[in-house]
């Protein structure tokens, strides 16, 4: 069966400072992947999505970036977190032509 | 912009009762999805319509689709305290891609024991 690993659970980090989240998905092939951040008491908001090896689609101009260096691990960074970066996020894969997303179990950020 | 908006935004029931939330959109659909979220966890897909769809079941779950008044309903039946958890819709308007999914701000439901 598909799994999803997000990871850490949670994370304090200094203003500045660099972001690393990694997602990896296992027992599939080629899923399609994204990557969510939810604000408190909002909705989710899609911040990059991934059909392949190295093609990263992204849907806001933001402070983060997304790489996708394996078939099944989507990671999300930034060089110099700010406040506002703040936010649960949110792994989540798919297949092509799925009709649900299955998701991680998310990761709290919090900037001070 | 957010496509589809929850109502209420908070519902507390006693156990046992049923419990309702609406779902109302802006743009035409391919297809309305409901997720539920346990506090401080990821969302597991509840249950999907097709816009040719009326109504769905799925266990204690109902969901009605109105694409006429542009809008949707859960209802869960029988309510149980392990129902306590956010409840969100989500609206594809892209033709069956879930690129383009557009998740509401939810519904938070509290079942009491």
């Amino acid at each position: 069966s598909q799994t999803i690993h997000q990871w850490p659970a949670t994370l304090v980090q200094p203003v500045g400072s660099p972001l690393s989240l990694e997602c990896t998905v296992e027992g599939t092939s080629n899923p399609n992947l994204y990557w969510y951040r939810q604000a408190a008491g909002r909705g989710l908001q899609l911040l990059f999505y991934s059909v392949g090896i190295g093609q990263i689609s992204s849907e806001v101009p933001q402070n983060l970036s997304a790489s996708r260096p394996q078939d099944r691990q989507f990671i999300l960074s930034s060089k110099k977190l700010l406040l506002s970066d703040s936010g649960f996020y949110l792994c989540a894969w798919d297949r092509q032509g799925a009709e649900k997303l299955f998701f991680g179990s998310g990761t709290q950020l919090s900037v001070l | 912009s957010q496509q589809g908006e929850e109502d209420p935004q908070a519902l507390s029931i006693q156990e046992g009762e049923n419990a309702t939330m609406n779902c109302s959109y802006k743009t035409s659909i391919n297809n309305l999805q409901w997720y539920r979220q346990n506090s401080g966890r990821g969302l597991v897909h509840l249950i999907l319509i097709r816009s040719n769809e009326r109504e769905k079941h799925s266990g204690r779950l109902r969901v009605t689709l109105d694409t006429s008044k542009k809008s949707s309903s859960l209802l869960i039946t029988a309510s149980r305290a392990a129902d306590t958890a956010s409840y969100f819709c989500a609206t594809d308007s892209s033709g069956g891609s879930n690129y383009k999914l557009t998740f509401g701000k939810g519904t938070l439901l509290t079942v009491n024991p």
